[in-house]
């Protein structure tokens, strides 16, 4: 079956430390998105790439990195000079511009 | 930047009650989304408008694209504990982008 894969599911984290979320689509879909999600909040977009080896920074993207080296794969390294990175992400892809996204099951991030 | 507005940001309703969000937009979109996350769970796509005052139906969903399409809605009639989630609208600009709006969340009472 088709779709997006993130790993892990939790994820625990001590503070001052690096740690990379995964995200894996086999949708053939050339947009990938991070978004960011806090309790009881919306979506914050974090990065988007709209194509292999080019990404764009969201609305919140300081104390984050992204790479897009293959079209399956956009990983988001959240650094330590993230200042609160405990929060649920979600990443998604869509086929192009203007369509609709398709999301993963997310990962929640603690940090302590 | 572009800002997408939800209202309201709760609702509590009756099972068997009608539901209504409304999604407002600081610029013109090109077309709207409608995205349903049960507790817990991630964001599902439900329904894309492009066209100025678009209405479309799904079961009981009407959702509905406002002429200057920078406006939303979307309407629920006679609720169901099924339909009890968050509710976000979501334009893409000409970049690609997608702005979420602030989400309206449904609480049903049986």
């Amino acid at each position: 079956d088709g779709g997006i894969t993130q790993s892990p599911k939790y994820l625990f984290r001590k503070e001052g430390q690096n740690v990379t979320l995964s995200c894996e689509q086999n949708l053939n879909h050339d947009a990938m998105y991070w978004y960011r999600q806090d309790p009881g909040q919306g979506l914050r977009l974090i990065y988007y790439s709209q194509i292999v080896n080019d990404f764009q920074k969201g609305d919140i993207a300081e104390g984050y990195s992204v790479s897009r080296e293959k079209k399956e794969s956009f990983p988001l390294t959240v650094t330590s000079a993230q200042k609160n990175p405990t929060a649920f992400y979600l990443c998604a892809s869509s086929i192009g511009r203007q369509a609709s996204l398709h999301f993963g099951n997310g990962t929640r991030l603690t940090v302590t | 930047g572009q800002q997408v507005m939800q209202i309201p940001q709760y609702q509590h309703v009756q099972e068997g009650e009608d539901f209504t969000t409304y999604c407002n937009s600081s610029t013109t979109l090109s077309n709207i989304q409608w995205y349903k996350q049960r507790p817990g769970g991630h964001p599902v796509f439900l329904i894309q408008l492009v066209k100025s005052g678009e209405v479309k139906k799904q079961k009981r969903l009407t959702f509905q694209f406002g002429e200057a399409k920078k406006n939303s809605s979307l309407h629920i009639t006679a609720t169901q504990t099924t339909d009890v989630g968050t509710y976000f609208c979501a334009g893409p600009s000409l970049y690609q982008k997608v702005t979420f709006g602030t989400g309206t969340k449904l609480q049903v009472i049986p």
